[in-house]
């Protein structure tokens, strides 16, 4: 069974940099576990993915917020962590952590970790 | 980017009846890259739909997905109470990106 969890700060102030860290279990950054996502919602918005990282460290990011966004990951403690620059108020929402299969296929998703942009 | 549109952006209905939502991309996208996320108030989104018509595991026989090239629709044959929520389609061929989501309101 996959499970991801999220954890960061709840709370940053403008043109801080959020960094946000997903734990996962159940499956390893291996090619047949393929690799991990970050998926963010602002409150009573659409859903707006962010970055990806596979298992072997090819990244892929979203155009609009590339140039703030980078995304790493640490096979051996099942970590991935995502940073994002320059933060703010427009980016307060919930930072979900997915799973992806080799066809990058999100399958599973992380409870969502609610972060807020203020001074 | 490959844009996805979802309408309508609400569909109003009582359980029983047949749901039937759309999702047009701004490129042809494959059928094997499109997928339906349902989501609920407060939860995280749980996949429905995958390769366009393939259910997800645990998902009932009421939902089915169809389409191919930029037209895609998710069909739920007759609501159940817990079949209100938001839909979103999403497209993972090209990057990632995400419709902006269908509610389905009783």
């Amino acid at each position: 069974q996959i499970t991801l969890k999220e954890s960061g700060p709840t709370l940053v102030k403008p043109t801080q940099t959020l960094t946000l860290t997903c734990t996962f279990s159940g499956f390893s950054l291996t090619p047949s576990g393929m690799g991990v996502g970050w998926i963010r919602q602002p409150p009573r918005k659409a859903l707006e993915w962010l970055a990806l990282i596979y298992w072997d460290d090819d990244t892929r990011y979203s155009p609009s917020l590339k140039t703030r966004l980078t995304i790493t990951k640490d096979t051996f403690k099942n970590q991935v962590v995502l940073t994002m620059t320059n933060m703010d108020p427009v980016d307060t929402g919930t930072y979900f952590c997915t799973h992806f299969t080799p066809g990058a296929l999100v399958d599973s998703w992380g409870q969502g970790t609610l972060v807020t942009v203020s001074s | 980017d490959i844009v996805l549109t979802q309408s309508p952006g609400t569909l109003s209905l009582s359980p029983g009846e047949r749901a039937t939502l759309s999702c047009r991309a701004s490129q042809s996208v494959s059928a094997s890259y499109l997928a339906w996320y349902q989501q609920k108030p407060g939860q995280a989104p749980r996949l429905v739909i995958h390769g366009a018509s393939v259910r997800a595991t645990g998902i009932p026989d009421r939902f089915s997905g169809s389409g191919s090239g930029t037209d895609f629709a998710l069909t739920i044959s007759s609501l159940e109470p817990e079949d209100f929520a938001v839909y979103y389609c999403h497209q993972y061929l090209s990057l990632w990106t995400f419709g902006q989501g269908t509610k389905v309101e009783i």
